[in-house]
């Protein structure tokens, strides 16, 4: 069974430029979290949408939205990007938003803004 | 607060066991995490207890919960150079379920 996909892999970006970030779920997951790995940190949480509604959101500026499509799959946006916003996106599945389903986790999208 | 701290540097020789630790505060957590992060990818799921747990075993990791002291330990056994990454912990609560990170312990180990 296909795992978590996301893409692209990497991406390099100009400061005020936005972004849109791709992930699929694994096949039967409802549940779609996304969130940021900035260099040397643990993963910050930024959005979880379930049965394509935002069910949670973390502590990130408006700047940053997202979406999940009927087909489970979720979009990352950023807007007007900063330098701080360089880091790992990394978006998790789980079957859905109960605490007792497991998260699984994709490889990232690595974002570099210059 | 919803601080998940772990210790930042472990180093282990080839054969001997690890024990990576890690405090949460959040005594509410029902889900404790470990998932191991090697260079350049992204996480992978070790293992997790629930919170009415004190042990969990699965090959060569064991998890240990003191929910008193709010302390969780993930023990590997016979440590192996593939085992060489970096191990977070995670707790998830609260309302909306999301998980909670340290930053992470690196895992080295020498021949």
């Amino acid at each position: 069974d296909a795992g978590v996909t996301q893409s692209p892999t990497h991406l390099i970006k100009t400061r005020g430029q936005h972004v849109t970030l791709r992930c699929s779920p694994i096949s039967g997951h409802k549940s779609v979290s996304w969130y940021q790995q900035v260099l040397g940190q643990g993963p910050q949480f930024i959005f979880q949408y379930y049965e394509k509604e935002e069910r949670g959101r973390g502590n990130f500026p408006d700047r940053f939205s997202a979406r999940q499509f009927p087909n489970y799959s979720s979009e990352l946006n950023v807007n007007a990007l900063l330098l701080g916003d360089s880091a790992l996106y990394l978006c998790a599945s789980s079957l859905g938003q109960a605490l007792f389903y497991e998260q699984y986790f994709g490889p990232g999208t690595r974002l570099t803004v210059t | 607060g919803e601080d998940v701290e772990q210790s930042l540097f472990l180093s282990v020789r080839e054969g001997d066991s690890s024990v990576i630790n890690c405090t949460y505060t959040d005594s509410s957590s029902t889900y404790l995490y470990w998932y191991k992060q090697e260079p350049g990818a992204g996480l992978q799921l070790l293992t997790y207890i629930f919170s009415n747990m004190d042990m969990k075993q699965d090959q060569r990791l064991t998890v240990l919960l003191n929910k008193k002291d709010k302390h969780l330990s993930l023990r590997i056994a016979d440590t192996q150079t593939g085992d060489s990454a970096i191990y977070f912990c995670a707790e998830r609560q609260g309302s909306q379920g999301n998980l909670i990170f340290g930053k992470g312990t690196k895992l080295s180990v020498k021949p």
